[in-house]
């Protein structure tokens, strides 16, 4: 079955800092994985996805990702973090067959708070 | 601009009377999903239609529904909402179920009280 840890229920950091939020997966075949962010009383947003190719993948918001088949992980990643950068964030993987639609499995979501 | 659109954005309704909230999309796509948040958890998916084919999640219960009367409409019926049903009711859409185009589109999401 597919599916994502999230370890981390929260992480802080300075502003200016790098960031990082971690995310690990399981899948049978091959992982379509996707980053979201969410902030309070809102939808999600979109950040970035794998789908092949290329293992740093570059997203929204100076976001990027890095894609390691070996660690099975997929951590999300910010050179510098402004404060507007906090808000909750949610791994997720494709579910694996058309017949699911194409469903987003999400992790439990990490908060993240940047402090000036 | 292209989006996903929910109203209202806030409802109040009481113990065991139906409601309906609505989506709907300016994005033309073939997916529309229905998620339930409670309180900064992950999202759940209740169903999502596919065009016009209907896809219950197994533990989704009986008291949801829902309806697409057309591509840019989708509907969310709770029959009888108990004070359980309270959470924050995600629509999103995608424009295809295949991976490259699995990308989904998010809308603000409705807060359901229950009194």
């Amino acid at each position: 079955a597919q599916s994502v840890a999230q370890p981390e229920d929260q992480v802080n950091v300075a502003e200016g800092n790098p960031l990082t939020v971690k995310c690990t997966y399981s899948v049978s075949g091959n992982p379509y994985l996707f980053w979201y962010v969410q902030y309070p009383n809102r939808g999600l947003q979109f950040l970035l996805k794998y789908i092949t190719g290329d293992n740093l993948v570059k997203g929204s918001y100076g976001f990027e990702a890095e894609f390691n088949k070996s660690q099975t992980s997929f951590h999300l990643k910010k050179p510098s973090a402004l404060v507007s950068d906090s808000a909750l964030y949610f791994c997720a993987v494709r579910g694996p067959f058309y017949n699911q639609g194409g469903k987003l499995i999400f992790g439990q979501g990490t908060e993240l708070s940047v402090k000036p | 601009d292209a989006m996903v659109i929910q109203n209202p954005r806030y409802q109040v309704t009481q113990f065991g009377k139906p409601v309906t909230l609505s989506c709907s999309q300016t994005l033309n796509h073939n997916v529309m999903y229905w998620y339930q948040q409670k309180s900064s958890q992950a999202p759940k998916l209740l169903f999502h239609y596919y065009d016009k084919d209907f896809n219950n999640e197994a533990d989704t219960p009986d008291n949801f529904q829902s309806r697409r009367p057309n591509t840019s409409f989708c509907f969310l019926d709770i029959r009888s909402p108990g004070l359980g049903d309270a959470a924050m009711y995600l629509c999103a859409t995608s424009r295809d179920v295949t991976a490259q185009y699995n990308e989904q589109f998010f809308g603000p999401g409705t807060r359901l009280t229950v009194l």
